[in-house]
This record gives C-alpha cells, structure tokens and sequence, in this order.
C-alpha cells in the first residue's frame, strides 16, 4: 500500500480483555516499529523488528505486552488482561533503513 | 538516559509571523535529532533530520532548524506561518545502537490565529 495500515483504527477493551493490534508496513520495508503515545504526551517506544528478528524490546511495558512480526511484513501487537494504564495510541512505523520512519496514524485503544 | 523537552506545551502565533518552537536534548554522543508534524488523526510526519554537516537543516513545509551543540538545543523556526501550520510538533533524538530508536518529546501544540 501507499503507507503503513494500522486497524482497528479504535478499540474499546474491557478491563482484563485481550487486544490484538495490527501494522501492515510499507512494502519492502525491513524495520517495523511499535511506540505507545499516552494523551498529551509524546510517543514512547516498545519494541522493534528487523524483518522477522525482534532486535530490541526494551520498551514494552510489561510481560503482558508481546510482538511478533513472523514473516517480516505484518506485525502484532498483543497485549494481554489489559488495564487503565494501557489506553493509549498505538503507533506503527516502518523504514527501509536507519533514516526516515513513516508512521501509520495509530490504534486508539481505550480499556474501560 | 537520552531525553528531549520541549519547554512549550502551546504556541499561538498569527498567520504570517515568525515560529521558533524550541527543543533542547541530552546525549552522550553526537546525536541524530528530528522534528516531527502530527495533525489530528494523522500519523507522524517526518519535517528534518540532523545526522551531522552543515547545522543549518531544511525541511518540508518551509521549515529549518539548527542544531547547536553548545546549548544542546535544535529549534524549529518557519519565517511565516500557515494556517495550515496548526498541529503538534515532536522533536526527537536517535538513540539506541543503530540510532533509529526515538526518544521523544512531550510535544508542542502550535496555533495559529488570523
């Protein structure tokens, strides 16, 4: 596609829910990002893929925050029993290399 | 630990003036620095980006910003404001062993008024 897909655009969870959020990365490209962006703040980073390898995911809250990216395209975001704490926008980002991300416009998750 | 902030939660500037939104970092080493524009319900967009060179940085949109070591700071200037220059402004730093882990700001909301 023209840029990185993200659905579902919104989700509502009640607490204790499981979520599963989705990023469909621009095509070809090998790093793939996931950052957490809490309301009035900036985004905060989670983890990050290279292709299929996760390099680095220091970021991720909690054991119950899990990614995967299995083929090197589409990645999951997992998070499970969710709480309060985890409303926030989920951001996707891709890049061919090191330089430009371009982010997808985020999932929205409320957790009631 | 890396960190950026941005002193300014909002600006409001008129249509047609000047815009400097500043940011100010810490880091160890010589940093890669970034400003980014999200509209509402828009992903980030990427302005400019400093790797090293010339300090002076141009962007999209008319923007530039420069990078002075000595105050630790990368300010984002525009010499004439758009109405369509209303959005919020994250500037980051690269962190991180291949220096694409951003670490960014809180963000600064622009408004401009005509």
């Amino acid at each position: 596609g023209a840029g990185v897909s993200q659905s579902p655009r919104y989700k509502v969870a009640k607490r204790g829910q499981d979520v599963a959020l989705r990023c469909d990365p621009i095509s070809g490209h090998v790093s793939l990002f996931w950052y957490q962006q809490a309301l009035g703040q900036g985004p905060e980073f989670l983890t990050y893929f290279q292709n299929e390898a996760q390099l680095d995911k220091s970021g991720l809250p909690s054991d119950r925050f899990f990614a995967e990216r299995p083929e090197g395209s589409v990645s999951t975001l997992k998070i499970q029993r969710t709480q309060q704490e985890d409303s926030a926008v989920y951001l996707c980002a891709s890049s061919l290399g090191n330089e430009k991300l371009f982010f997808g416009s985020g999932t929205q998750l409320s957790v009631l | 630990a890396q960190s950026v902030t941005q002193p300014d939660i909002h600006i409001t500037v008129s249509e047609g003036a000047s815009l400097e939104l500043r940011c100010n970092y810490s880091y160890g080493a010589t940093p890669y620095l970034f400003w980014y524009v999200q509209s509402p319900g828009q992903g980030l967009q990427l302005l400019l980006k400093y790797f090293s060179g010339d300090t002076l940085v141009q962007g999209i949109k008319g923007f530039e910003a420069e990078f002075k070591r000595s105050q630790s700071s990368f300010n984002l200037r525009k010499p004439s404001v758009h109405w369509s220059d209303a959005a919020e402004y994250f500037c980051a730093v690269g962190a991180g062993e291949y220096g694409n882990k951003l670490v960014f700001g809180a963000g600064t909301i622009l408004r401009v008024k005509s």
